[in-house]
């Protein structure tokens, strides 16, 4: 199993730009999430979905879309990205909905200029 | 709102020197526990997962323990690869969010040959 994938590794964006970070699971997992990482802040919850045609907000949507079409895939639209987007984001999944490990992707560093 | 505190921020140990690093939380019911490990430049790696107060699990040099309060990891005789910031994070049982994991800001570990 390859486990949790994202794509790409690093961006660079100017403010305004939209772009799609990619994040797909192989373990057939129900629950997908996405954190964005900062320094000094911990990782925060931006979007989660609980199945397949489900998502609902985390701590800190705002910029940030989301779509659960497949069990596997679980994209991160920014639709304009601004410089307080700069971060370190993090897909995740596990198997249940409560209870159980998640297991996290490799990053995607995003500078926003 | 769930909080997690970790403690200390940093800490340097020598190779084989044991000691402790801390998890306060506080969530209106424990869902569970979860510690991680995460390398500079890579994403969270899965260690433990506490459900009860008086729980331990153990892995390798690593134990982690469990209060209604707290959490412990418990390094014994560490080696320079046990370098890495240590995550914890708690699941809570009902509220808005049910699935979401709240993070601490991480325990920065290094230890010197």
């Amino acid at each position: 199993n390859a486990g949790v994938t994202q794509t790409p590794k690093f961006q660079v964006l100017k403010t305004g730009q939209s772009m799609t970070l990619q994040c797909a699971q192989d373990m057939n997992h129900e629950y997908m999430s996405w954190y964005r990482q900062d320094p000094g802040m911990g990782l925060r919850l931006i979007h989660y979905s609980v199945g397949a045609g489900i998502t609902d907000q985390g701590e800190v949507p705002n910029g940030y879309n989301v779509s659960r079409s497949t069990t596997e895939d679980f994209p991160l639209r920014l639709l304009s990205a601004a410089p307080s987007q700069t971060s370190v984001y993090f897909c995740a999944s596990s198997r249940r909905l409560a209870g159980d490990e998640q297991f996290f992707g490799p990053g995607t560093r995003l500078t926003v200029l | 709102e769930d909080q997690v505190t970790q403690s200390p921020e940093a800490l340097r140990l020598q190779e084989g020197e044991s000691s402790s690093l801390n998890c306060s939380y506080t969530v209106s019911g424990l869902r569970g526990l979860f510690w991680y490990r995460q390398d500079p430049g890579k994403g969270p790696e899965f260690l433990f997962t506490l459900y009860s107060a008086g729980e331990e699990k153990e892995k390798e040099r690593l134990k982690a323990t469990l209060t209604k309060k707290e959490s412990f990891l418990h390094i014994t005789a560490p080696k320079p690869e046990d370098s890495a910031t240590y995550l914890c994070a708690v699941q809570a049982v009902g509220g808005g969010s049910n699935y979401k994991l709240t993070f601490g800001k991480g325990t920065l570990l290094t230890v010197n040959p």
